[in-house]
C-alpha cells in the first residue's frame, strides 16, 4: 500500500525567508509524484509532476526535486501570497494517494 | 481549453437522505477520479472511472457509487448519508489511466446534519 508522510504540518515564514518542505514516501513502483497547492475551501491547484529520481523542476519561487524515497519543495525568497497548503501524492496505478500536508503561512 | 467544474458548491442533507453531486471533465480527458477531504486531512480516493467504466476503488462502502458519461460529465451517488460524510467532495480529470497529472475541480461541500 502506498503512503506519504509531510513535514512539517505547519511552517511560519517570514516574507524572504527560504525553507524546504519534505514528502516521503514508500510506493510499489513510482509511476509519478504530484505536487499541489491547496487554499482554504478551494480545490488542489497542480504545481509539479515528477517522475524520476533526479528530477528537478521549477516554477516562479518553487523548486521540486526527486530522491528514491523522498521530495522537496524548496522555496525561496517567499511572499505572502505563498501562504496555502502544499499536498504531495504519489501514483503507483491510477489512484493518487496523498500525505496531510504542510500548511505554510508567510508573514510580511 | 476549459478546466474542471463542479456542482454544487455547497450542499446540505440531513442523515440518511441520498445526494447526486456533479463534474465536468477537461475535454480530451478520458479519466475522471473522486476524492473524499476530511477538514485538515488529505483526499482519499474513492474511484476512478475510464472511458465510462469503473478503474479502481478506494475503502469506500457500495453506497458510494459513480457514473461516467461521453460527453466527460460524470456523478458520484452517495446513499443512506452519514454524519461523517461531511466533507469536500473533489473530481479530477486527466488524458489516460496510469502516472498521469490529474486536475482537480474546485470542490462540493456537503454538510450532513
Amino acid at each position: 500500500e502506498d503512503q506519504v508522510t509531510q513535514s512539517p504540518e505547519a511552517l511560519r515564514l517570514q516574507e524572504g525567508e527560504s525553507s524546504s518542505l519534505n514528502c516521503s514516501y514508500t510506493v510499489s513502483g513510482l509511476r509519478g509524484l504530484f505536487w499541489y497547492r491547496q487554499d482554504p475551501g478551494k480545490g488542489p491547484e497542480f504545481l509539479f509532476t515528477l517522475y524520476s529520481a533526479g528530477e528537478e523542476k521549477e516554477k516562479e519561487r518553487l523548486k521540486a526535486t526527486l530522491t528514491k524515497k523522498e521530495s522537496f519543495l524548496h522555496i525561496t525568497a517567499p511572499k505572502p501570497e505563498d501562504s496555502a497548503t502544499y499536498l504531495c501524492a504519489v501514483t503507483s496505478g491510477s489512484r493518487l494517494t496523498f500525505g496531510e500536508g504542510t500548511q505554510l503561512t508567510v508573514n510580511p | 481549453e476549459t478546466g474542471v467544474t463542479q456542482s454544487p458548491t455547497h450542499l446540505i442533507k440531513t442523515r440518511g437522505q441520498q445526494v447526486t453531486l456533479r463534474c465536468s471533465s477537461q475535454s480530451g480527458h478520458n479519466t475522471v477520479s473522486w476524492y473524499q477531504q476530511a477538514l485538515g486531512q488529505g483526499p482519499q480516493f474513492i474511484f476512478q472511472y475510464y472511458r465510462e467504466e469503473e478503474n479502481g476503488r478506494g475503502n469506500f462502502p457500495p453506497r458510494f457509487s459513480g457514473l461516467q458519461f461521453p460527453n466527460y460529465s460524470s456523478e458520484l451517488n452517495v446513499n443512506a448519508l452519514e454524519l461523517d460524510d461531511s466533507a469536500l467532495y473533489l473530481c479530477a480529470s486527466s488524458p489516460g489511466r496510469l502516472g498521469e497529472t490529474q486536475y482537480f475541480g474546485p470542490g462540493t461541500r456537503l454538510l450532513v446534519l
